[in-house]
């Protein structure tokens, strides 16, 4: 499978717990994002890594979200101490290094917080 | 934060009609322009992409693009009922280090077998 993946793909926590989304970008991609979509609304952008690096993450909410993206392994999204408003479903997409690239959306991660 | 309008519809269609979709953006510096197709309950699945102003054709799609007018669309031929989905706009201005999209709300297209 050369595309996107995410998981895991349903997560169900309850207020408090941490929950941990991860993702892995297209083979060849260097680039990952992550983006919010909360029920009935739009795509929201949160943080933008490269390997070992977080380059923008002017969407991200200034506490209890984290993103990272180590040298080996997935890129992580963390969330501390959830509450019922984080549930939403958390896509992420890759793209390679290039100046005009698209970005390639994974199926994404679909967070219940009970 | 930037903004990207969309119609939200619903729109519906009669089967192997035009049906044409529509996108404005408010920031200027926006140098790149992508339709993404999402079905209920999936992820965001790319169409099409623009950077230049004018006309793009990829089999039954279309996207324009009037820089000056600040205005994107997507015009689909021969509409399916398959084609029935949400269709976002998504607006990327690469300055700096941001490569972000910014999503419009989306348009919900129906077409009627």
């Amino acid at each position: 499978n050369a595309g996107v993946m995410q998981n895991p793909r349903h997560l169900v926590r309850r207020r408090g717990q941490e929950a941990r989304l991860r993702c892995s970008p297209m083979k060849g991609h260097s680039h990952v994002y992550w983006y919010r979509q909360l029920p009935e609304e739009g795509l929201k952008f949160m943080v933008y890594l490269q390997k070992e690096n977080i380059i923008d993450e002017s969407g991200m909410p200034k506490e209890r979200f984290s993103a990272e993206f180590p040298k080996e392994g997935p890129s992580i999204l963390r969330i501390q101490q959830v509450v019922r408003g984080d549930s939403a479903a958390y896509f992420c997409a890759s793209s390679p290094d290039r100046v005009q690239e698209t970005q390639y959306f994974g199926p994404g991660t679909r967070l219940l917080v009970l | 934060q930037k903004e990207v309008e969309q119609n939200s519809g619903p729109l519906s269609v009669p089967e192997g009609a035009i049906a044409s979709l529509n996108c404005t953006y408010s920031d200027r510096g926006s140098q790149s322009f992508f339709w993404y197709r999402q079905y209920s309950g999936k992820s965001p699945e790319l169409i099409m992409f623009i950077y230049s102003n004018g006309d793009k054709e990829d089999g039954r799609f279309t996207a324009q693009l009037n820089k000056a007018s600040q205005y994107v669309s997507l015009l689909i031929r021969d509409s399916q009922p398959s084609d029935s989905a949400t269709y976002l706009c998504a607006v990327r201005v690469s300055s700096g280090s941001a490569r972000q999209l910014t999503f419009g709300s989306g348009t919900q297209l129906t077409v009627l077998p």
